[in-house]
């Protein structure tokens, strides 16, 4: 149970685009279509962003998508807003009832 | 209006014990897994520990098999954590967060944590 690997920062200027990858093994991110991101702005809990890679709960803004390709899934932020700006997690089944995390990524909008 | 609400944290010494509670509304709680996930002190996100709707299904992290033991009530819309040889690197707020949409450790509901301190 190794934490899934994520880059510690990114960071684009608004209107743009960023992409957070998130690298695991054939054991969870890679075995599984059950890979989800979470936002966390400071001192709150964090919100359900995506699942299953690429699925969008209702309400998340079509601005954030997920995709996946072997090992390594991605969260890509496209036209980057302020309040964008948060720190992003994300998990992936890993079987046998185990759940595992990313270490986090700090975005920051320039 | 889905509600988590945690209680039961506190400070504790190395190697007492502490039991956390999380009571839910807002959703037909045996119709979904459970989950305990903690935050250390300016750190990530850690998941604890998972519980199917039955508690047929359990899972735990290497880091605290063995020392932690989640249950539900379904019975009272409940969830806990019974966590026996507390250790300092166990301090964290610890969230009580539900399973959704039917998906396989998707979490769309956290409650708002309850902070466990072990110190001496």
């Amino acid at each position: 149970q190794s934490a899934l690997t994520q880059p510690p920062s990114a960071s684009g200027s608004p209107g743009q685009s960023v992409t957070i990858s998130c690298t695991g093994t054939s054991s969870d991110v890679g075995g599984y279509n059950y890979v989800s991101w979470y936002q966390q702005h400071p001192g709150k809990a964090p919100k359900f962003m995506i699942y299953e890679v690429s699925r969008r709960p209702s309400g998340v803004p079509d601005r954030f998508s997920g995709s996946k390709s072997g090992n390594t899934a991605s969260l890509t932020v496209s036209g980057l807003q302020a309040e964008d700006e948060a720190d992003y997690y994300c998990s992936s089944y890993a079987g046998s009832n185990n759940l595992v995390f990313g270490g986090g990524t700090k975005l920051t909008v320039l | 209006e889905v509600q988590l609400v945690e209680s039961g944290g506190g400070l504790v010494q190395p190697g007492r014990s502490l039991r956390l509670s999380c009571a839910a509304s807002g959703f037909t709680f045996d119709d979904y897994a459970m989950n305990w996930v903690r935050q250390a002190p300016g750190k990530g996100l850690e998941w604890v520990s998972g519980i199917n709707w039955n508690s047929a299904g359990i899972g735990y992290a290497d880091s605290v098999k063995g020392r932690f033991t989640i249950s539900r009530d379904n019975a009272k819309n409940s969830l806990y954590l019974q966590m026996n040889s507390l250790r300092a690197e166990d301090t964290a707020l610890y969230y009580c967060a539900k399973d959704g949409y039917g998906s396989q450790g998707a979490i769309d509901y956290w409650g708002q944590g309850t902070l466990v301190t072990v110190s001496s």
